[in-house]
């Protein structure tokens, strides 16, 4: 497609129930974020994939996130056993991958725990 | 380490005034910087970008200067209008090849008639 695209756009759920959130990049791009962007904050680093490279999950907030990235493109975002404090906007990026290239960003999914 | 300060909001201006959001940053090595903007419902977009010290990124009529002595990159715009009215965000790239981004907290602009 033309841009990032993430689905759903919106979720609710009740605290305790997985959720998983998609996210397809750009076709060609090498590297997937996931941000999050909690209401009236700014943007928290979550998970970087590069192309075959091991992510970097060093903002992954509890062992209850994962991401994965399958066949480099597609990547998922799973969050176990919700609470409250997950309820934020969850955010996909993708970029070319070289040094300094610009993110390009999807709509994001409104994630609500109930 | 790495970080991005960036001025609180909201700021609200009339239009045609002045408009400056002032971002800081403490950096490894000598990575480019950013402006994110996003407007109202929409994702984030990319709205200027400098690559090295003293470069001028500029954008709809939004420029800012990569200030490498008082490390800064400071956004400017000499009279907006309401369509500018979103959230603006600095951001940094780190990591060891430059491809991870931190974000500011993000300013809101509201920008009245």
């Amino acid at each position: 497609g033309a841009g990032v695209s993430q689905s759903p756009s919106n979720k609710v759920t009740e605290k305790g129930k997985d959720v998983e959130l998609r996210c397809d990049p750009i076709s060609g791009h090498t590297a997937l974020y996931w941000y999050r962007q909690s209401l009236g904050q700014g943007l928290e680093f979550l998970i970087y994939f590069q192309g075959n490279s091991a992510p970097d999950k060093s903002g992954l907030p509890s062992d209850r996130f994962s991401a994965e990235r399958t066949g480099g493109s597609v990547s998922t975002l799973t969050i176990q056993r919700t609470q409250q404090e997950d309820s934020a906007v969850y955010l996909c990026a993708s970029s070319l991958g070289g040094m300094n290239t610009e993110a390009f960003f999807g709509q994001g999914t409104r994630l609500t725990v109930v | 380490g790495n970080s991005v300060t960036q001025m609180e909001g909201p700021v609200t201006l009339s239009e045609e005034a002045f408009l400056t959001i002032n971002c800081t940053y403490t950096a490894t090595g000598y990575p480019s910087l950013f402006w994110y903007v996003q407007y109202p419902g929409e994702g984030l977009q990319l709205l200027l970008k400098a690559t090295k010290a003293d470069d001028k990124g500029s954008n709809k009529g939004f420029e800012a200067t990569y200030r490498k002595e008082t490390t800064s990159f400071h956004l400017e715009k000499g009279s907006v209008q309401v369509s500018d009215s979103a959230v603006y965000f600095c951001a940094l790239p780190v990591g060891y090849n430059f491809n991870k981004f931190y974000f500011g907290s993000g300013t809101k602009l509201n920008v009245k008639p």
